[in-house]
């Protein structure tokens, strides 16, 4: 499995400003994921970042309030911006390979709280 | 469209007795289906997965889990309890019928308690 590191692991930040998480991982992989975790939810899939283009969105998020870059295989960010108090959650970046059978590995997490 | 079920919110158990923590699916196609354990203030780590194959499959500390297709399930079982086993459970499903990449659905988790 891979090691994935993201930052920062938490932040308190004011309502109306942007923060930007990022990941990083310690080998190359095809596919890196955005979660995120609402207190005490499951995780709900935000976009896959995709290496080189725009990162794919899922129902419900869109690039204006989680912009996303993957500038090569082993980084990405994902910016919150705006930010309000709904957006408190654990931000959680994922990796997996094409050539794997699906499971994913996940970084440690980004514990946001908007204020 | 995928999704997954679990059932009960929390489980609690004995150490030493065994553990069981439940799981349903829904796919158009063939599943492939993982468990994570969660930690509390840590991401989530694989334990293990099914792919194709032998029913019971076997991870990590332990753990094991029963594939079922007629009831369409994937519950995780330990035969011994730890009370180190405290943590979240998620159940997790990608569908290969949709050719959604990697994308996996979990299911809203489940609180393992063990007591001494």
């Amino acid at each position: 499995s891979a090691v994935i590191s993201q930052k920062p692991s938490r932040d308190i930040c004011q309502r109306g400003t942007s923060l930007t998480i990022q990941c990083q991982v310690d080998s190359q992989v095809t596919m890196m994921f955005w979660y995120r975790q609402q207190p005490g939810q499951s995780l709900t899939l935000i976009a896959t970042a995709n290496q080189g283009s725009e990162a794919t969105y899922e129902s419900g998020f869109v690039i204006d309030k989680f912009p996303i870059s993957r500038p090569n295989l082993t980084f990405s960010t994902l910016t919150v911006s705006n930010m309000s108090p709904e957006d408190s959650s654990i931000y959680l970046c994922s990796v997996g390979r094409v050539a794997s059978e699906g499971e994913q590995f996940f970084g440690p997490g980004t514990r946001l709280t908007v204020l | 469209a995928q999704s997954v079920a679990q059932p009960e919110d929390q489980v609690k158990v004995a150490e030493g007795n065994p553990l069981t923590v439940k799981c349903t699916y829904s796919v158009s196609g063939n599943p492939y289906l993982f468990w994570y354990v969660q930690y509390p203030n840590r991401g989530l780590q694989f334990l293990l997965k099914y792919i194709t194959g032998d029913n019971l499959v076997k991870g990590s500390y332990g753990f094991e889990a029963e594939f079922n297709k007629s009831q369409t399930s994937f519950h995780l079982k330990k035969p011994s309890a730890l009370v180190s086993d405290s943590a979240l459970y998620f159940c997790a499903v990608r569908d290969t019928l949709t050719g959604g990449g990697n994308k996996l659905t979990f299911g809203t988790g489940t609180q393992l308690k063990v007591e001494l």
